[in-house]
C-alpha cells in the first residue's frame, strides 16, 4: 500500500519569502504521478502542481515548484515570493495505483501561515 | 463550467440517525470520489463511483454507502451515526479514469453528530 508522510504539521513564513514543504512517500510502482493540493480556510481543495515520475525535470507553476527525488522518494514543494493568499493547508497526494481508479492517498498535511 | 457542488453544506444530527449527502460533479465528469476529513485521521478515501459503478472502496464500515445516478450525481449515506462520524465530507470529480488526472473538489459538507 502507498503511504505518504508530511513531517511538518505547521510552518510559517514572512510575506515575500520562500518556504519549502516536505513530503516523502513509499511505493513499489515505477511510473506514477504526485500532487500537491492546497486547502484554503474556505475549504475548497485545489490542485497546486503535479509531477510525473518519469520526467526528470521538476515541475513548476508560477511561484510554485517541486524538488522531486525519485530514488529518495521525496517530493517537496517550494513556494517563492510567498503571499498572504498562500495561507492554507497543503497536502501531498499519491494515486492509489493502476487498479485503484481515482483514489488518492493524502499525507497528513502542513498548515502554512504567511505573515505580513 | 460550474464547479463541484455539495449539499447540504452543514448538517447536525444525533447518534443513531442516518444522513444522506449529495454531490454534483462538473458537467461531463463520470467519476465521483468521496473523502472523509477529520483532525485526527486526516483525509481518508471512502469510495469512488464511475458510470454508476463503485470502483473502489476505502476501509470504512458498511454503515457508509453510496450510489451514483445516470447523470453522474452521487450520494453517500451514513446509517446509525456515531460521534466519530463528525467530519468534513469532501467529494471530488474527475474526467478521467485514473488518479493521474486532476480531481476537482467540492466545498464539502460539515457533519456534526451530537
Amino acid at each position: 500500500a502507498q503511504t505518504v508522510t508530511q513531517s511538518q504539521p505547521e510552518m510559517s513564513v514572512q510575506e515575500a519569502e520562500t518556504v519549502t514543504l516536505s513530503c516523502t512517500y513509499d511505493t513499489s510502482e515505477n511510473n506514477y504521478y504526485l500532487f500537491w493540493y492546497k486547502q484554503p480556510p474556505s475549504r475548497q481543495m485545489i490542485l497546486v502542481i503535479r509531477q510525473e515520475a518519469y520526467k526528470q525535470q521538476n515541475a513548476t507553476e508560477n511561484r510554485f515548484s517541486v524538488n522531486f527525488q525519485k530514488a529518495a522518494k521525496s517530493f517537496s514543494l517550494k513556494i517563492s515570493d510567498s503571499q498572504l493568499g498562500d495561507t492554507a493547508m497543503y497536502f501531498c497526494a499519491f494515486p492509489g495505483g493502476n487498479n485503484a481508479g481515482n483514489m488518492l492517498t493524502f499525507g497528513g498535511g502542513t498548515r502554512l501561515m504567511v505573515k505580513p | 463550467k460550474a464547479g463541484v457542488t455539495q449539499t447540504p453544506r452543514y448538517l447536525i444530527k444525533t447518534r443513531g440517525q442516518q444522513v444522506t449527502l449529495s454531490c454534483s460533479p462538473i458537467s461531463g465528469h463520470r467519476s465521483v470520489s468521496w473523502y472523509q476529513q477529520t483532525p485526527g485521521q486526516g483525509l481518508q478515501f471512502l469510495f469512488e463511483y464511475f458510470s454508476e459503478t463503485q470502483r473502489n472502496k476505502g476501509n470504512f464500515p458498511g454503515r457508509f454507502s453510496g450510489r451514483q445516478f445516470s447523470n453522474s450525481r452521487s450520494e453517500m449515506n451514513v446509517s446509525t451515526l456515531e460521534l466519530g462520524d463528525s467530519a468534513l465530507y469532501l467529494c471530488a470529480s474527475s474526467g478521467g479514469q485514473s488518479a493521474y488526472n486532476e480531481q476537482f473538489f467540492g466545498p464539502g459538507t460539515r457533519l456534526t453528530v451530537l
